[in-house]
């Protein structure tokens, strides 16, 4: 099974801030790689898929960008609504693996 | 609009059997790429098993032999049924489905709501 790290578990910062969430592949999986972002009690929403293309209504300031078997998640200013947990998704090869999720919480 | 609308969760003994089911609006099942995921209370995401359009199924390891996913075309509803139910498939199950173009898959764009199973003596 393809394994995803996720990186860091938690990250703590203020409103303005620029954040990176890091993925990483146990082995190459193409750009077939998405995220989502999951608030307390609710199903997660798909913000990027094959990498960095970004969802219909997700805004400009999330980006996801690829290098190798590494991925990244990037929150240009973080802003209040953004405070949530974030998961990475390897859909090269099933079985479909998630990372373990990174919680964005206010410094 | 698409909805999906998972239900048939609850609380099942150990080695019980349950059957959820996820009815879909606004989208067609049988043409689409349909999955189930799961989450553990407080835990992260596990992908669970898909049923293809092309009827083509996959699973966890940790649910093979024990889950199956079907869908009833008639009712344009998807199904997981679970037994032989342990203790750590506690989980709120959700529904989603998976977009296929030309271009690639779109994974889970579109998700359910949840349904929680507790397996518990």
């Amino acid at each position: 099974d393809i394994q995803m790290t996720q990186s860091p578990s938690t990250l703590s910062a203020s409103v303005g801030d620029r954040v990176t969430i890091t993925c990483r592949a146990s082995q190459s999986i193409s750009s077939w790689l998405a995220w989502y972002q999951q608030k307390p009690g609710k199903a997660p929403k798909l913000l990027i898929s094959k990498a960095s293309s970004l969802e219909s209504g997700v805004p400009s300031r999330l980006s996801g960008s690829e290098s190798g078997t590494e991925f990244t998640l990037t929150i240009s200013s973080l802003q209040p609504d953004d405070f949530a947990t974030y998961y990475c998704q390897q859909y090269s090869l099933y079985p479909w693996t998630f990372g373990q999720g990174t919680k964005v919480e206010i410094k | 609009e698409v909805q999906l609308v998972e239900s048939g969760g609850g609380l099942v003994q150990p080695g019980g059997s349950l059957r959820l089911s996820c009815t879909a609006s606004g989208l067609t099942v049988s043409s689409n790429h349909m999955n189930w995921v799961r989450q553990a209370p407080g835990r992260g995401l596990e992908w669970v098993s898909v049923l293809q359009s092309d009827t083509y199924t996959y699973y966890a390891d940790s649910v093979k032999g024990r889950f199956v996913i079907s869908r009833d075309n008639s009712k344009n509803t998807l199904y997981l049924q679970m037994n032989s139910l342990r203790v750590e498939d506690t989980a709120v199950y959700y529904c989603a489905r998976v977009a296929v173009h030309s271009s690639g898959w779109i994974p889970n764009d579109y998700w359910g709501q949840g349904t929680l199973v507790i397996v518990s003596s």
